[in-house]
């Protein structure tokens, strides 16, 4: 178990619609990360947060969107959702916000779009 | 551009040495992390490298030379817990300091 917790577990949506992905880091860490995982392109960095400011930006879409609370929670909203963005979407965190530390990862959140 | 290349499948058997290996080609280079994925699992943090030379850590070690873009991970006494995807990450020194490049993972399956 990292420390990191990610809900839900699982979500099967219809395209079109619009979700919202929650993560909670380890306790002290300041920086949150989120990743893409689909099966034919691997693990895709798509945002970063510290201490709640945006810190460094993947390949994320435009119908994607992150914010990091005051209580250093964070969210990811992936909206006009399409079949390709079925995926498994990690969150992860550190201490600091310059990844010179292992980032730990939560199980994921598997999404489905029909 | 950004490119990180390793071997896609490796088979080896239970109690043997295996080598996997990353060769990278990122826009400046501030260190290298090697992730063990299990299947529908979350990576875990296995080492990091940011000087020359190997790093050592019980049955893994790895390996890093910045001249040659060149990293490996050794894995020594292989069990069958080892069976997983192993995924090698650079942190380019620019775009934002933690956004790492991983590349597309090397299935490991270790056999009787």
């Amino acid at each position: 178990d990292s420390g990191v917790t990610q809900t839900p577990k699982h979500l099967i949506t219809a395209t079109g619609q619009r979700v919202t992905l929650r993560c909670s880091p380890r306790s002290g860490d300041l920086s949150v990360y989120w990743y893409q995982q689909s099966l034919d392109q691997g693990l895709q960095f798509l945002i970063q947060y510290y201490n709640g400011e945006e810190r460094a930006k993947g390949n994320i879409l435009e119908r994607f969107s992150a914010q990091q609370f005051p209580d250093l929670h964070s969210e990811l909203n992936l909206s006009s959702l399409e079949l390709g963005d079925s995926a498994l979407y990690f969150c992860a965190s550190s201490v600091r916000g310059d990844s010179s530390y292992e980032q730990y990862f939560g199980p994921g959140t598997r999404l489905t779009v029909t | 551009g950004q490119n990180i290349d390793q071997p896609t499948e490796m088979t080896a058997t239970e109690g043997a040495i295996v080598q996997i290996n990353c060769t990278y080609q990122t826009s400046g280079f501030n260190g290298l992390f090697w992730y063990q994925q299990h299947a529908g699992e979350a990576p875990t943090f296995l080492s990091y490298n940011v000087l020359d030379g190997l790093e050592e850590k019980g049955r893994f070690s790895s390996f890093l030379s910045r001249s040659k873009g060149y990293s490996y991970l050794l894995l020594k006494e292989l069990q069958m817990k080892d069976s997983a995807s192993y995924l090698c990450a650079v942190r380019p020194s620019s775009g934002g300091y933690n956004k790492l490049i991983f590349g597309a993972g090397t299935r490991l399956a270790v056999h009787p």
